[in-house]
């Protein structure tokens, strides 16, 4: 069973540019959660998606980020006009949540450098 | 306003020794204390976790103690080997949430 698949793994944007993400899930993971890493620092959450859904995006900035996860295909995490203070590693995460929420597994994620 | 408060932020053990890292919360509605393991250029992989229900649980060479009054609980590597050099992130979600909250994690060193 193949986990978490998420590309490109490095993406190098200048600023204004926009960034795509994508996500995979693991195989029968219908639940999706997109975190942020900036260096020397935790994940921070950023948008929990089911399919053709956005269920709690408290964690996404206001602007120029958004997310989907529509029924066929992968989750994109889409940042608009990118800036310096986007350069992070983004991280995907899915659950089965057969009982809940709490085993999420984590993809490589993608480093997002911006120049 | 950091909900997870985790130390030391690096660690330098011998091959052999006992590796601890803590973690502290506020949030009283954290039920479930996970733990994952990060590697350079890989994403966290889940490691162990515990529900506040049980003071402790050993999975091989890793164990977590919870303290639910003191809304403390930690990481123990028993035996610790070169190959569990990575950072340690401790995490807590809320009943009914969906969100992880990381600590700002630890960097664990084991020298051979």
């Amino acid at each position: 069973n193949a986990g978490v698949m998420q590309n490109p793994r490095h993406l190098v944007r200048r600023r204004g540019q926009e960034a795509r993400l994508r996500c995979s899930p693991m195989k029968g993971h219908s639940h999706v959660y997109w975190y942020r890493q900036l260096p020397e620092e935790g994940l921070k959450f950023m948008v929990y998606l089911q399919k053709e859904n956005i269920i709690d995006e408290s964690g996404m900035p206001k602007e120029r980020f958004s997310a989907e996860f529509p029924k066929e295909g992968p989750s994109i995490l889409r940042i608009q006009q990118v800036v310096r203070g986007d350069s992070a590693a983004y991280f995907c995460a899915s659950s089965p949540r057969l009982a809940g929420p709490y085993e999420q597994y984590f993809g490589p994620g993608t480093r997002l450098t911006v120049t | 306003q950091q909900q997870v408060k985790q130390s030391p932020q690096s660690l330098i053990v011998q091959k052999g020794g006992i590796s601890i890292i803590n973690c502290a919360y506020e949030n009283t509605a954290f039920d479930y204390f996970p733990w994952y393991q990060q590697f350079p250029g890989k994403g966290p992989a889940l490691l162990i976790a515990i529900r506040p229900d049980v003071s402790e649980k050993k999975e091989g060479r890793f164990t977590i103690s919870f303290n639910k009054s003191a809304k403390q609980f930690s990481l123990h590597i028993m035996d610790s080997q070169p190959g569990d050099s990575a950072t340690y992130f401790c995490a807590a979600i809320q009943g009914g949430s969906e969100k992880l909250v990381f600590g700002k994690g630890t960097k664990l060193t084991v020298n051979p």
